[in-house]
């Protein structure tokens, strides 16, 4: 089954707007949040990253919030550009077990239109 | 650093056949694992080691298999091709203390026919 569910799987979204992708995970023992972003022909690249005592996390445009009590997470970005055009996936990881497992979202395609 | 390095980039392989896909990596990282990535499925662990000799099973490990003699390399062995296995596999790495994040390689684009 999959542990970390991730939507939309698509999304198209007009420069300068804001981007939103959303996650929801069922096991409580998941500690460590991060965000991956990924562009054609190449691996995915670490983003940004959450752990579950705060509720928000900001980058530049980037920001995850985090719903401890709904067991969801989210990824907005800000003033999107055409540069941002790529497959998004959220992630989750328990570091009290040594972080052994990431187990992804199954991604999401943002298209920037200019 | 090279980081993560990927060979081949591309492969075709007949069903039935075998071949191994090259993984290594120069930071010194303990943990190193294996993903496919299919649409709509995300990227799906196969193996990880979180260190020489030692590996162990992911989701998705039925077909393939794995072995890590040393720090630097961890490769993948397809023992007799499916066109199940047809997908994009990336290698990755990273520290087991400390900051978590897992830089991944190029990918190998495989297509079983």
């Amino acid at each position: 089954q999959q542990q970390v569910k991730q939507s939309p799987q698509s999304l198209i979204v007009q420069k300068g707007g804001i981007s939103i992708i959303n996650c929801a995970y069922e096991n409580t023992a998941f500690d460590y949040f991060p965000w991956y972003q990924q562009f054609p022909g190449k691996g995915p690249a670490l983003l940004i990253a959450i752990r579950p005592d705060v509720s928000e996390k900001k980058e530049g445009r980037f920001t995850i919030s985090f719903n401890k009590s709904a067991k969801q997470f989210s990824l907005h970005i800000m003033d999107s550009q055409p540069g941002d055009s790529a497959t998004y996936f959220c992630a989750a990881t328990s570091l009290i077990q040594g972080a052994q497992k990431l187990v992804f979202g199954q991604g999401t395609r943002l298209t920037i239109n200019p | 650093n090279a980081g993560v390095t990927q060979t081949p980039k591309f492969q075709v392989l007949k069903t039935g056949q075998s071949m191994t896909l090259q993984c290594a990596q120069d930071m010194n990282h303990e943990y190193m694992s294996w993903y496919r990535q299919d649409p709509g499925m995300g990227l799906r662990l196969i193996h990880y080691s979180v260190g020489a000799g030692i590996t162990d099973q992911g989701e998705v490990p039925n077909g393939y298999n794995v072995s890590r003699s040393t720090t630097e390399d961890f490769p993948l062995r397809l023992l007799s091709a499916a066109p199940s296995q047809t997908s994009v596999y990336f290698c990755a790495s990273r520290r087991t203390s400390g900051r978590y994040e897992q830089y991944f390689g190029p990918g190998t684009r495989l297509t079983v026919t």
